[in-house]
């Protein structure tokens, strides 16, 4: 099994619409979360980071966690085509950050 | 100059040669890291200096060799590569290291290696 598991898409979302990415790992002993961001050519940005259970909120973004499941899910609301790019989870496990193969995006204007 | 710096930014070798690629970063960070993207792969973590001491070597080859004179400089110095190991090399720096944090990374802009 993967440690870090994303749906390599892509993932097409209309403008304005919520763009849905998901994320599931299996070292049940991670304790912390990332999502980054990596335009076609460019290096990853980090967008999100959430550490316990539930919900973080920064304007356009959701990040969600559920420990117990084992995944992480980042909510893109009022889609933009600038938010076109491919999404990477990344878990930090005994200090390393292993990251996922990410998720390309691609919102439809 | 802001950031995390690489040069250069793009790199075409022979099999037989010696290179290397350089990272600053200017942000004051105690971490530093190297990773290696390949084409439908995960970043793949090669190694981490905290504090310019090296703690993670993760299975890199020897024909990579990393050098971190103080905690804003890092190089990794390239001898007797092979066509395989073609792919964009990212140097990262955090604030720190063994820390809840480690895994918020900055990035620089990545070396595009290219060996024939």
């Amino acid at each position: 099994q993967k440690e870090v598991e994303q749906n390599s898409g892509p993932l097409s979302v209309p403008e304005g619409a919520i763009a849905s990415l998901n994320c599931t790992y299996s070292d049940r002993g991670s304790q912390s979360f990332f999502w980054y961001r990596q335009y076609s050519g460019k290096s990853p940005e980090l967008i999100m980071f959430i550490y316990s259970n539930g919900d973080k909120e920064d304007g356009r973004f959701t990040a969600q966690l559920n420990k117990a499941s084992q995944y992480v899910s980042l909510l893109i609301r009022d889609s933009q085509p600038s938010d076109s790019a491919t999404y990477l989870c990344a878990v930090n496990r005994d200090d390393k950050i292993i990251f996922g193969k990410g998720t390309r995006l691609h919102i439809l204007p | 100059e802001t950031g995390v710096t690489q040069t250069p930014r793009h790199l075409v070798m022979g099999m037989t040669n010696k290179k290397s690629l350089k990272c600053e970063q200017h942000l004051g960070h105690n971490a530093m890291y190297w990773y290696k993207q390949s084409a439908k792969k995960p970043l793949e973590l090669m190694f981490v200096y905290n504090f310019k001491e090296q703690t993670e070597n993760n299975s890199v080859p020897s024909r990579f060799s990393p050098e971190c004179p103080n905690s804003s400089h890092l190089f990794l110095h390239l001898h007797t590569l092979q066509p395989e190991d073609s792919a964009l090399y990212l140097c990262a720096s955090s604030q720190d290291y063994y820390s809840e944090n480690t895994g918020e990374l900055f990035f620089g802009e990545g070396s595009r290696l290219t060996v024939l």
